[in-house]
C-alpha cells in the first residue's frame, strides 16, 4: 500500500522558533506538495516540488520555506513561526493526477 | 485550472443512495474530474476519478454527461462512516498542482 508519512502527528512549538515538518513517500513520485488546512478556508497550497531540488511556491508561501534534497523528502521549514502558522499541515505526493496525502500534522504555536 | 461549484452540505440516512452534483463550466479539453473524501483530522484520500460517460469501482460511481460541465458522485447505500467532506477537483493530467474548494459536508443519519 502506498504510503506518505508525516513526522509528527502534533507539534506545539513557541513563537520565534524554527520549525521542521517532514514528509516521506515511498512511491518514487516526483510531485511532492504541502498544504495547511484552516477551518473555512479549506486546503491551500502552501509550496510544491517537481523534482529534487526543484519548488515553486503555490498560494501562500509567505513564512515558509521548503527543501527537497532526496525524491522521497520534502521538508517544509517555517523560518520563525508565528501564531497565525496554527494550523493542520498536509503533505502529499503524485506521479500523476492521483494525490496520496499523509495524515497530517496538526501545529500549534504558542 | 477550472473552478468547481459544490453545495455546502448535504445530509443523508443509512442505506440511502447519494449524489453530490459539481459544477465546472470552464472544464477545458483535458481536464479529468476526480473526487476526494476526507474525514476530520485526516488527509484527503482519493475516491474515483473520470473523463466522460461513466464509471464505477468499489466505492462510488461517477456520472459525466456529454457537455462534461458537470458531474455527479453516487455513493450508494451510505453508512455513518461515510460522513465526511467530498471534494470535487478538475485538473489536467500536465498539470500538477491541486486546487481544493470549499467541498461538500456530507452527514449520514441513523
Amino acid at each position: 500500500d502506498v504510503k506518505v508519512t508525516q513526522s509528527s502527528r502534533y507539534l506545539v512549538k513557541r513563537t520565534g522558533e524554527k520549525v521542521f515538518l517532514e514528509c516521506v513517500q515511498d512511491m518514487d513520485h516526483e510531485n511532492m506538495f504541502w498544504y495547511r488546512q484552516d477551518p473555512g478556508l479549506g486546503l491551500r497550497l502552501i509550496y510544491f516540488s517537481y523534482d529534487v531540488k526543484m519548488k515553486e511556491k503555490g498560494d501562500i508561501p509567505e513564512g515558509y520555506s521548503v527543501s527537497r534534497e532526496k525524491k522521497e523528502r520534502f521538508s517544509l521549514i517555517l523560518e520563525s513561526a508565528s501564531t497565525n502558522q496554527t494550523s493542520m499541515y498536509l503533505c502529499a505526493s503524485s506521479g500523476s493526477w492521483i494525490y496520496t496525502f499523509g495524515s497530517g500534522t496538526r501545529l500549534t504555536v504558542v | 485550472l477550472a473552478k468547481t461549484t459544490q453545495p455546502i452540505s448535504m445530509d443523508s440516512y443509512e442505506g440511502q443512495e447519494v449524489n453530490i452534483t459539481c459544477s465546472h463550466n470552464n472544464i477545458a479539453t483535458n481536464d479529468y474530474i476526480t473526487w476526494y473524501q476526507q474525514f476530520p483530522s485526516q488527509g484527503p484520500r482519493f475516491i474515483i476519478q473520470g473523463y466522460k460517460t461513466k464509471v464505477t469501482n468499489e466505492v462510488a460511481s461517477l456520472f459525466i454527461p456529454a457537455d462534461r460541465k458537470s458531474s455527479t458522485l453516487s455513493l450508494p447505500r451510505v453508512s455513518l462512516s461515510d460522513t465526511a467532506v467530498y471534494y470535487c477537483l478538475v485538473g489536467g493530467r500536465s498539470s500538477y498542482k491541486l486546487i481544493f474548494g470549499s467541498g461538500t459536508r456530507l452527514l449520514v443519519r441513523p
